[in-house]
């Protein structure tokens, strides 16, 4: 399978404690975006880098998320002090080219629930 | 406001039927415009992007209107298969997307 994979595909963890997703992007792609999703809502933009550098965090993203592209290949999203409104579904995304967007090629998504 | 505001829905549709839904964009400075789809509890996939002279993918027409910063898309002789929330999305280093339009297709 040479999409986008995602680990893990589901995690529940108790208030305050940390997690972290791991994304593996498709190989010959140099941009990797991450998207947090909400039952009714559209996929809400967290982060991307292009190769291993972060070229932009969403405002909406809290000091307690971190994201990390070693060496432009695969990605690690850590939540830390994690609260019940971090309960949603975590999509990586990844795509080719260097300016304008091409298509998103997405993962199947790691749904974190906090109890 | 939101960047991209689309109407939920829900279109309930028989066979057939045609359904058009629209959303609107509030980035001017917005370069790509597309419609993805995603099926009940699965990841978004690209259905089409959005070209300003207007498109056609077999049954699936989309439009953009950059003036009045709105997208639509029309879905002809309905299917099944077509059941899905269609999620409206414009780009410029980054994707937006809408809170979909949900289509339900009933035999």
């Amino acid at each position: 399978d040479t999409g986008v994979s995602q680990d893990p595909r589901h995690k529940i963890t108790k208030r305050g404690q940390n997690v972290t997703f791991r994304c593996d992007p498709i190989s010959e792609h140099n941009r990797l975006y991450w998207y947090r999703q909400t039952l009714g809502q559209g996929p809400e933009f967290l982060t991307y880098f292009q190769n291993e550098a972060q070229l932009e965090k969403s405002r909406l993203l809290s000091d307690r998320f971190s994201a990390e592209r070693p060496k432009g290949s695969f990605s690690t999203l850590e939540i830390q002090r994690t609260e019940q409104g971090d309960s949603a579904m975590y999509l990586c995304a990844s795509s080719a080219g260097t300016n304008s967007i091409g298509e998103l090629f997405f993962g199947e998504g790691s749904r974190l629930t906090v109890l | 406001r939101k960047e991209v505001e689309q109407d939920p829905g829900p279109f309930n549709v028989p066979e057939g039927a045609t359904v058009a839904f629209n959303c609107t964009y509030s980035n001017s400075a917005s370069q790509s415009f597309f419609w993805y789809r995603q099926d009940c509890r699965k990841e978004p996939k690209l259905l089409m992007s959005v070209y300003s002279s207007g498109n056609e993918d077999g049954r699936f027409t989309a439009q953009l209107n950059r003036a009045s910063q709105y997208i639509s898309l029309l879905i002809r002789d309905s299917k099944l298969s077509d059941s899905a929330t269609y999620l409206c999305v414009v780009s410029d280093y980054k994707l937006s997307f809408g809170a979909g339009t949900t289509v339900t297709v009933r035999a």
